[in-house]
Formats: C-alpha cells, structure tokens, sequence
C-alpha cells in the first residue's frame, strides 16, 4: 500500500504571497488532517476534511483554508503568508475519523 | 482538559543503556487513543504504536516496550539496549476532542540522543 505522500517538500515564499500545498492520502484514507510544526514544538492542528467536506479547524486564521478531492486528496492553502508561516506543514491521514492516522514526510515552508 | 505532558525536555544516554520516555496524559473522555510518533532530523512523523484506553496490556516490538496505567494516565516508552539511529524527538499524543474538534493533542516532544 502506498503511504501519504505530500508536495513540494521544501518551498521558500515572500511574505504576502499565496502557498498550496498538496497532499496524497494512504490508499483506503478518507479522512485528512493538517498540521503546522514549527521549529521545537508538536504539532498544531489547522483542520481536518473527512469525505471532502472539513470537519473540524484548530485556531487558525481564515487565510488557511483547504480541499479534499474525490479521490481523497487534499490541499493546503495559505494565503498573504506572514514570516510566522514558516514551519514545517504535516498531512496525515486514517481510514475514518478515529481510525490509525499515518502522517506524510511534510512540507518545509519558509516565508522571507 | 485535554492535555499531553511530556516532561522530559532531552534525554542523552550512550548507546546499549536503556530509555525511558514519559508520557502523563489528561482527558475527559472515556474512549481514547493514545500515540507514540518517532521524529528524525528528516521531519517526517513515524508511527510507532497506537493504544486503545480499553487495553491495557503492556506491548512489546523488538527493542520497543510501552507500559500503559490508566490508573497514573500514563503511557511510558522504553528502549532496550538503544542504538544511535534511535536518535530523535519522540511525541505522545492523544486523540479527542478538544475546541469543538476530533484531534491528535500533542505532548511538546522528548528529544532522544543516544551517545556511541
């Protein structure tokens, strides 16, 4: 079984510009949550998409916002980027919504 | 509340001792699931184990043991004999329901460095 996949896996962006990132489920996943890490803390949640609709957001602001795709897909997007962006965006996925959540190698984002 | 605490900041230790990485958990919920999650240097987050709050058998993988009390609400890992490739940040989380949101809650990480 193909694991989560997620992409680019590094990105540099100015502050003010719009980011996408992208995320491919485990084969059989329909539930995708969002994480920001930054640099020495867990993981935050921003929301999870469970059958394409989001079911659930952490505090973040409304710039963050997101898509999950009939295959089960998801994007990240990021809009007026601020330095505190910078972080390292982890996707997981797990088959229902309590189910073993498996996480992609993330997405290293750093706003300049 | 729900909350994760991991206690210990960094641990380091020379290879072929044994590790044991705190885990105190704190939920309202009667069913649960507790993590451990491996980080290397990569980022990414492996997987190491997944417990049910109904079971509470002590698990064993190899090296790997983890000793879970739902009497203290805690979730210990130990590494037997560590290596140098164990070197990480370790992170035990719990999921529930916390701001209105199914969710993984995070401890703040234990980071793992094993000395050759």
């Amino acid at each position: 079984e193909t694991g989560v996949t997620q992409s680019p896996t590094h990105l540099i962006k100015t502050r003010g510009q719009q980011v996408t990132l992208r995320c491919s489920s485990q084969s059989g996943h329909n539930t995708v949550s969002w994480y920001q890490q930054a640099l020495g803390q867990g993981p935050q949640f921003i929301f999870q998409y469970y059958r394409e609709e989001e079911n659930g957001r952490g505090n973040f602001p409304p710039r963050f916002s997101g898509l999950q795709f009939p295959n089960y897909s998801s994007e990240l997007n990021v809009n007026a980027l601020e330095l505190d962006d910078s972080a390292l965006y982890l996707c997981a996925s797990s088959p229902y919504r309590q189910g073993l959540i498996r996480f992609g190698q993330g997405t290293r984002l750093t706003v300049v | 509340a729900q909350k994760v605490t991991q206690a210990q900041t960094e641990i380091s230790v020379v290879e072929k001792e044994d590790v044991t990485l705190d885990c105190v958990y704190e939920t309202r919920d009667t069913t649960y699931y507790l993590f451990w999650y491996k980080q290397p240097p990569s980022g990414e987050l492996v997987f190491l184990i997944r417990r049910n709050s109904f079971d509470e058998q002590n698990e064993i993988s190899g090296r790997y043991s983890w000793n879970f009390q739902k009497s203290t609400s805690s979730f210990n890992f130990t590494i037997t004999a560590s290596q140098v490739v164990d070197s990480a940040v370790y992170f035990c989380a719990l999921s529930g329901f916390m701001d209105s949101n199914y969710q993984l809650i995070w401890g703040a990480g234990t980071k793992l460095i094993i000395k050759p």
